[in-house]
């Protein structure tokens, strides 16, 4: 059974940092691209990044650009989503969710499993 | 521009059947969706691949009460026999080359 499990997440203030972090298990994970995406409270879904199976393609939101970096450690089975000067408008929960492709080049497809979220609240 | 519209809410009594749509933007009718459930107070969940031919594939364990086709630039999700736990927000998903987005969802309320 496929199962992503985020972390990380809580109460941060406007401009501060904080990282995410999502451990994969039940299939092979070096063999697939991996995305954040997220959704504000009473919101729908919106991309924010994604990154191939060895880490070479990354891509990001325009919202996050310059500020998100993605990464993961193949050796952990792990993805990870450093997150830089954040916004109250960054608030929301944060999902992985695995794509049935590879991710070479951007090239990403549909996402057939997701994790059950953890919460990024910003606030002063 | 790729984009992927959906209207925001839909409903239906239960047993009955209902289409949901998800339509792409104008010279993106060749290009596949996947349609995806969220539940109340859960994580998505991955229900299908809707191809521009019609040919649908499914996720593991989604029921044959769900299907799926296509007509021209629109992507249809079909739920038969509708049961109580089928309420829940519904979006399509599309990708191209350096592109992921999703269509802003619709609200099905099973009456």
């Amino acid at each position: 059974e496929v199962l992503l499990v985020e972390s990380g997440g809580g109460l941060v203030q406007p401009g501060r940092s904080l990282r995410l972090s999502c451990a994969a298990s039940g299939f092979t994970f070096d063999d697939y691209a991996i995305h954040w995406v997220r959704q504000a409270p009473g919101k729908g879904l919106e991309w924010v990044s994604g990154i191939s199976r060895n880490g070479n393609s990354r891509a990001y939101a325009d919202s996050v650009k310059g500020r998100f970096t993605i990464s993961r450690d193949n050796a952990k089975n792990s993805l990870y989503l450093q997150m830089n000067s954040l916004r109250v408008e960054d608030a929301a929960l944060y999902y992985c969710a695995k794509d049935i492709g590879a991710g070479y080049s951007g090239g990403w497809s549909l996402f057939d499993s997701w994790g059950q979220g953890t919460l990024v609240t910003v606030s002063s | 521009q790729l984009v992927v519209t959906q209207p925001p809410s839909a409903s239906a009594s239960l047993g009955a059947s209902v289409n949901l749509t998800c339509t792409l933007s104008s010279g993106h009718s060749s290009y596949a969706i996947a349609w995806h459930q969220q539940q109340p107070e859960k994580g998505p969940r991955y229900l299908m691949k809707v191809k521009s031919d019609g040919s649908h594939s499914k996720g593991d364990g989604i029921p044959d009460r769900f299907s799926g086709s296509s007509s021209g630039a629109e992507r249809y999700l079909t739920i038969s026999s509708l049961q109580s736990e089928d309420e829940a927000d519904y979006y399509c998903q599309t990708w191209g080359t350096g592109v992921l987005l999703f269509g802003g969802g619709t609200r099905l309320t099973v009456l």
